[in-house]
């Protein structure tokens, strides 16, 4: 059974604070790596796609890393927003042909 | 509108009640997905479909099955519910397998 681990599970930073996540997945048969930002009463929408070591993705404030030797990825988010909160999903792809397995997230709440 | 759609958006039952959820997969999309979310649980994931096919089984009940139609729309059914069935559950579409998933919204289901 792969395990997707994210931590911290949730995260309450003031309004211009940066921060960061980590999720961290098996090292072996890597085939993909995928960040989703899920938004209270919607559905998950994909930040990021990413399937080469060292892939860094940038959309705006927010970035992410990936280390698929040592099986973990970051999640940054520069001078956090009110509008960031969410639940942030990282889901771990083995091959093209398996489902994504998903972590359990974590909750960021921005404060103003 | 992320293009997948799932009805209904709510359900109310009582245990030993059976239901069908349903999902229209986001237009040119092969790959269904449905993804069950419980308190303090992850995305898990139940049952993947390619173009009317079977592709892959996860921690799906024998009292869940799945389908999906030639026009590529698909239908979770649960049946003999239970009140551990509450929970949210999630259609995604994707062109093929580990592509990045679409979410439709949710069919929020609650077992009395």
């Amino acid at each position: 059974i792969l395990n997707v681990e994210q931590s911290p599970q949730s995260l309450h930073v003031q309004e211009g604070d940066s921060t960061n996540f980590t999720c961290s997945f098996p090292s072996s048969n890597f085939y993909a790596l995928h960040w989703y930002r899920w938004e209270t009463a919607k559905s998950p929408e994909a930040l990021f796609v990413m399937t080469l070591n060292g892939d860094e993705k940038k959309k705006g404030r927010i970035s992410a890393t990936l280390n698929t030797k040592e099986g973990y990825s970051y999640l940054y988010i520069k001078g956090s927003q009110p509008e960031d909160s969410a639940t942030y999903l990282c889901a771990f792809g083995n091959s093209g042909n398996t489902p994504l397995v998903f972590g359990k997230g974590t909750r960021l709440s921005v404060i103003a | 509108d992320s293009g997948v759609t799932q009805t209904p958006k709510h359900l109310i039952t009582a245990t030993g009640q059976r239901v069908t959820l349903r999902c229209s997969p986001r237009s040119g999309d092969l790959s269904v997905y449905w993804y069950q979310q419980s308190l303090d649980q992850g995305l898990q994931f139940l049952i993947h479909y390619y173009n009317g096919e079977e592709r892959a089984k996860g921690n799906i009940l024998e009292r869940f099955s799945a389908q999906q139609f030639p026009d590529l729309h698909s239908e979770l059914n649960l049946s003999s519910l239970e009140l551990g069935d509450s929970a949210l559950y999630f259609c995604a579409s994707s062109v093929a397998g580990a592509n990045v998933l679409t979410f439709g919204a949710g069919s929020r289901l609650t077992v009395l």
